[in-house]
C-alpha cells in the first residue's frame, strides 16, 4: 500500500488555467505538507497542516490556496497558474510537526507543466 | 546565507569508494537533522536521522554531527551503483540543494 499517494503524477495546462492536486497519506499521521521543488531540485517548504489547521504558510502567491478536509488529505489549488509555477510538487506527512522533528514521508511528485 | 547550505555536486566515484556528503548550517539552535535520498523523478525518502551532535550508523550509512562547526556529513562506505541519486540534508522543514552522486561500476 502507498504510504502517501498524489495525483495527478503528470499536469500540463495553459497559462492562466486553474488545477488542483490532491494527496491523501494512510499513515495515520496528524501533519501534512505541500513543497515545491523547482528545476534546480530545491526543496522549498510552501504550507504545514496539522490536524486539519494550517501552521505554516511560507511567502507563497495567494494563487495557492491549500485545503484539508480531513488528517488524512491536503489539496492543493492553484489559480491562474503561470510559467513560474512549473515545478514538481511533493506532498509529505509526519506525526507531529517540525517542534517534535517529525521525519517524513513524501509522496511520489507531481509534475505540473505550465505552457 | 542560506540557512542549510550543500555542494550540489554532481560527484563521480567509482563502486566501492567512500563517499563522503557534506552540509553547512546557520542556526545553532536547530537540533535534529536528516538526510534524504532522492532518486530520479521519485519523491525523497528518509535515509537517516540524527538528535544534537554525534555520530550514527546504519549498515554502509554514518551520518555525523559537528554542532560546534556547524557540520553535518554522511558517508557512504562500499559504495554501489544503486547509491547513484540526489542526497539532501534537512533540518525541521528546511533543505539543503542536495547533492548528486553518480557511482559508476
Amino acid at each position: 500500500d502507498t504510504a502517501v499517494s498524489q495525483t495527478p503524477k503528470y499536469l500540463v495546462t495553459q497559462m492562466g488555467n486553474d488545477k488542483s492536486i490532491k494527496c491523501e497519506q494512510n499513515l495515520g499521521h496528524d501533519t501534512m505538507y505541500w513543497y515545491k521543488q523547482d528545476s534546480k531540485k530545491f526543496l522549498k517548504i510552501m504550507f504545514s497542516y496539522n490536524n486539519k489547521e494550517l501552521i505554516i504558510n511560507e511567502t507563497v502567491p495567494n494563487r495557492f490556496s491549500p485545503k484539508s478536509p480531513d488528517k488524512a488529505h491536503l489539496n492543493l489549488h492553484i489559480n491562474s497558474l503561470e510559467l513560474g509555477d512549473s515545478a514538481v510538487y511533493f506532498c509529505a506527512s509526519s506525526q507531529g510537526g517540525q517542534g517534535q522533528g517529525g521525519t517524513q514521508y513524501f509522496g511520489p511528485g507531481t509534475r505540473l507543466l505550465v505552457l | 546565507q542560506k540557512e542549510v547550505e550543500q555542494d550540489p555536486g554532481p560527484l563521480s566515484v567509482p563502486e566501492g569508494a567512500i563517499v563522503s556528503l557534506n552540509c553547512t548550517y546557520s542556526n545553532s539552535a536547530f537540533q535534529y537533522f536528516m538526510w534524504y535520498r532522492q532518486y530520479s523523478r521519485k519523491g525523497p525518502e528518509l535515509l537517516m536521522y540524527t538528535y544534537s551532535s554525534g555520530n550514527k550508523e546504519d549498515g554502509r550509512f554514518t551520518a555525523q554531527v559537528d554542532k560546534s562547526s556547524k557540520y553535518i556529513s554522511l558517508f557512504i562506505r562500499d559504495s554501489q551503483p544503486s547509491d547513484s541519486a540526489t542526497y539532501l540534508c534537512a533540518t525541521k522543514l528546511i533543505f539543503g540543494t542536495g547533492t548528486r552522486l553518480q557511482v559508476f561500476p
